[in-house]
């Protein structure tokens, strides 16, 4: 069964902290993304990349950075968290070549900035 | 400007009821519409994906419309069931004038189904 998966369903860290939130793809998709979730905001991209060692700011980047070392992993780094930093965190993943595949998402990592 | 709006923002229905759900976009040119659904602390997940030149399709107790004209396109539940409680989210791509493309993501609606 392919898929997405997101290392940490819950994570709980401390005003300040640096936080990785690791996603994994077994599909050898070319594209990957992070998105943040918020109620009433729907999902918002804030990072993309499309190739090994690629990246693209999405529309909300402030705070983060990315890094794709392997095609299959892509990291999301919050280089210090802050309470608005509080969300769910969704990785998905799509093959190359236009937008009629749609993306896979993982379960998601929600996180909580204390 | 480009946007995807979904209506109502939530819905609560009996079991065994049918239910319908709206999304409006302004996203050009158009080229599909996926429905996601999202149930609770899970990642999205596809549907449906309409493209163009289709009106209707139907996935189980799922059916999805598009307009293309009215740019409107609606889900349609038939004889809800307690695991249909979920946000269903529409979600269209836009292509920039240079680069990958971008998706636009309703807020999405959330259903809840009683017993």
């Amino acid at each position: 069964d392919v898929k997405v998966t997101q290392s940490s369903r819950y994570l709980v860290k401390r005003t300040g902290e640096k936080v990785f939130l690791e996603c994994v793809q077994d599909m050898d998709h070319e594209n990957m993304f992070w998105y943040r979730q918020d109620p009433g905001l729907g999902l918002r991209l804030i990072y993309f990349s499309y190739d090994v060692k690629m990246k693209e700011k999405g529309d909300i980047p402030e705070g983060y950075s990315v890094s794709r070392e392997k095609k299959e992993r892509f990291s999301l780094i919050l280089e210090s968290a802050s309470t608005n930093q509080t969300s769910m965190y969704l990785c998905a993943s799509s093959p190359g070549g236009g937008t009629n595949y749609g993306y896979t998402f993982g379960s998601g990592t929600r996180l909580t900035v204390v | 400007k480009n946007q995807v709006e979904q209506s109502p923002q939530s819905l609560i229905i009996l079991e065994g009821k049918n239910c319908t759900l709206q999304c409006n976009y302004t996203v050009s040119p158009f080229s599909n519409l996926r429905w996601y659904k999202q149930d609770t602390g899970r990642g999205p997940v596809s549907l449906t994906i309409m493209t163009f030149s289709e009106n209707t399709k139907s996935n189980g107790r799922y059916t999805a419309t598009l307009d293309a004209d009215t740019k409107q396109s609606s889900l349609h539940i038939t004889a809800s069931q307690l695991s249909d409680s979920a946000s269903y989210i529409c979600v269209v791509p836009r292509r920039p004038t240079s680069g990958t493309y971008k998706y636009i993501f309703g807020t999405g609606t959330r259903l809840k189904v009683l017993a």
